[in-house]
């Protein structure tokens, strides 16, 4: 099947930084990628649409300006969290969808887990 | 909005037997997904069902599309060992795009 990266798979980092995390598609170029959330116990939880060349879609409760997503390219979408703050931690999610196919697919990728202190 | 619910949240099984978790959704799916994600790992696409009624099979999975497109299950068979993890469904609706997950089923399997 197709192949989705992440990267940095884990990352640490004081309360107030950044934290750039990056997606990307192996093998096949993804217009949408779709940027989870997922606590520990919990179940993934849609934060945003991105779209290749466009402004992302933020799902309610997301704050646009705290998790600034760009989708430059056909293989590559970036998820920033700018300020983070220790509630911040938890494991983040890419999926790119296959496109052009009537039963679409969505592959995730390893995912990252951030820890702030 | 659109919800997924998914049951039971926990199931401790003995080696051998079956299981099956339930999945609805307050809406008309398009299509539903099913994924397992091991401990400290990521989800794993498993199967995609689109028409209604469907049934597929993989070895001993066996993965149910409700006639209404509003509920499906996931039943596996003589339950092993390499089978625990957290299996999720996810819907999708055809007028938003968006693939929306249960809660998950953790599968905890005793040797």
């Amino acid at each position: 099947g197709a192949v989705v990266s992440q990267h940095p798979s884990r990352v640490i980092c004081k309360s107030g930084t950044s934290v750039k995390i990056e997606c990307r598609s192996l093998d096949f170029q993804a217009t949408t990628m779709f940027w989870y959330r997922q606590f520990p116990k919990q179940s993934l939880m849609l934060m945003a649409t991105s779209n290749e060349g466009s402004k992302a879609t933020y799902e309610q409760g997301v704050e646009k300006d705290k998790f600034l997503i760009n989708h430059a390219s056909l293989t590559l979408s970036t998820l920033t969290v700018t300020s983070a703050h220790p509630e911040d931690s938890s494991f983040y999610i890419c999926s790119a969808r296959t496109p052009g196919l009537v039963q679409e697919t969505q592959y995730f990728g390893p995912g990252t887990r951030l820890l702030v202190l | 909005g659109q919800q997924v619910m998914q049951i039971p949240q926990y199931q401790h099984v003995q080696e051998g037997e079956d299981f099956t978790t339930y999945c609805n959704s307050s809406t008309t799916l398009s299509n539903i997904q099913w994924y397992k994600q091991r401990p400290g790992g990521h989800p794993v696409f498993l199967i995609q069902l689109v028409k209604s009624g469907e049934v597929k099979k993989q070895k001993r999975l066996t993965f149910q599309f409700g006639e209404a497109k509003k509920n499906s299950s996931l039943h596996i068979t003589a339950t092993q060992t390499t089978d625990v993890g957290t299996y999720f469904c996810a819907g999708r609706t055809s007028n938003t795009g968006k693939l929306i997950f249960g809660q998950g089923t953790t599968l905890q399997v005793k040797p």
